[in-house]
């Protein structure tokens, strides 16, 4: 079964400032989609990036860019010039590629962006 | 377009109590899923379709029922509700692949006393 990891529980970064935030998972298959989500107080869930197993070149959005590391199983978020609306709950989330609707999702990040 | 629509945005259930969690997306997306999301847990896969008539249950199927039988409604049901059912509950849908990007709703926080 997979699994995924975020060790970091909580987090703060100054505003302007860069932060990463780490995800790892576990899984047999080849070919996935691996997420970050962003939930702010509004508990909405919103998608911030999306990553292809299958491609080598890292994901970029804007302020947004993951490392993702497929043999180490690795999938870290980079937030660049952080804003204070950048304070939110992240979660990782990893899919099969053929298991559409089956997210499986890491326990969470709690960022603070601090003024 | 609504989006992903979920009712009722907040829900209080005696222990024993039966109720209805409504789901609804105007995307004519395939697949819809269900979510729990509990502190410190992130979320967890109740259960998912992946079109009318079609459903199979996730991580933490004990105690829900679902059906599917348009492409718009995916409702949750409690059976009998518990409480560690108390949580908030998250109704997500997809188009599949290769867009695989899950819209979510903005969720039910149900206590359950």
């Amino acid at each position: 079964a997979q699994t995924v990891t975020q060790s970091q529980p909580e987090m703060s970064v100054q505003e302007a400032e860069t932060v990463t935030l780490s995800c790892t998972y576990d899984t047999s298959e080849n070919n996935y989609y691996l997420f970050w989500y962003k939930q702010p107080p509004s508990r909405q869930m919103i998608l911030v990036i999306r990553q292809e197993a299958y491609k080598q070149q890292n994901a970029t959005e804007n302020r947004f860019s993951v490392n993702f590391q497929k043999a180490a199983k690795s999938f870290s978020l980079k937030i660049s010039d952080s804003q204070l609306g950048d304070t939110a709950m992240y979660f990782c989330a990893f899919m099969n590629w053929d298991q559409g609707g089956k997210l499986i999702f890491g326990q969470g990040t709690e960022l603070s962006v601090k003024p | 377009n609504a989006g992903v629509t979920q009712t009722p945005k907040f829900q209080v259930l005696k222990t024993g109590q039966s109720m209805t969690l409504q789901c609804a997306q105007d995307m004519n997306h395939e697949y819809m899923s269900w979510y729990r999301q509990d502190p410190g847990m992130g979320l967890r896969l109740i259960h998912y379709s992946v079109g009318a008539g079609i459903t199979d249950q996730g991580e933490v199927p004990n105690g829900y029922n679902v059906s599917r039988s348009t492409t718009e409604d995916f409702p949750l049901r409690l059976l009998s509700a518990a409480p560690s059912q108390t949580s908030v509950y998250f109704c997500a849908s997809s188009g599949g692949l290769p867009i695989a990007e899950q819209y979510f709703g903005p969720g039910t926080r149900l206590t359950v006393t």
